[in-house]
């Protein structure tokens, strides 16, 4: 079983709709978690961290859940601009190497 | 600098040729990560470095790789006899020193794209 596992996708959506991506890890020791966006051919950038209590920047909403052991990202209204590859990244308690997911690739089309 | 820089951003070669890729960290920032991503892959982590600390080799694949970086500053991926198989992008990163929580949020370079023919 993968460390950190994603739904490929793509999530092939309308503008304005919102979707939701779920990341699920498998070491119970994990964390610390992430979501970085990837735009096609550029590097991954950070999007946002994700706390215990769960998170909200504008339209993004970043859970955790950690007795399930999986994160999601829930983004409202969606845009054209939104289209990206979405990437969970985990570390794990008393490491410095965070573990990338395969990432969740969205397509939002007017 | 403002921001990773990395170079070349495109490599072509021939496969049994050796190839150098380079990484130039923010300034300040004392971790230093190179990671490889295939096409429609994930990310590979290849090795970490850390200020003065033996680095952290355990990604790389065969010992054909290797990476030094002088000065605590910049980095040298170099891979010995490459194989078409190497052909990727190769993503080198930094952060700020290690957070108390143990999570480094990196910032990543535009990347090196190797082609093995």
């Amino acid at each position: 079983r993968k460390e950190v596992e994603q739904d490929p996708g793509p999530f092939n959506v309308p503008e304005g709709a919102t979707v939701a991506f779920n990341c699920t890890y498998s070491n119970s020791a994990s964390q610390s978690f992430f979501w970085y966006r990837q735009d096609c051919r550029k590097e991954p950038k950070l999007l946002m961290s994700v706390y215990s209590s769960g998170n909200e920047d504008g339209r993004f909403t970043a859970q955790l859940n950690r007795a399930s052991q999986y994160i999601s990202l829930l983004i409202r209204d969606s845009k054209l601009s939104d289209s990206a590859t979405y990437l969970c990244v985990v570390n794990m308690r008393g490491s410095y190497i965070p573990t990338f997911g395969r990432g969740t690739s969205l397509i939002v089309h007017p | 600098g403002a921001g990773v820089s990395q170079s070349p951003s495109n490599k072509v070669t021939e496969k049994g040729k050796d190839v150098e890729l380079r990484c130039d960290p923010i300034s300040g920032h004392t971790a230093l990560y190179w990671y490889r991503q295939s096409l429609g892959q994930g990310l590979e982590f290849l090795i970490y470095f850390q200020g003065n600390s033996a680095p952290d080799k355990s990604g790389l694949p065969s010992d054909r790789f290797s990476a030094e970086r002088t000065g605590g500053s910049v980095s040298t991926l170099t891979i010995q006899r490459t194989q078409q198989e190497d052909s990727a992008v190769y993503l080198c990163a930094s952060s700020l020193e290690r957070q108390s929580s143990g999570a480094n949020v990196l910032t990543f370079g535009a990347g090196s794209r190797l082609t093995v023919l």
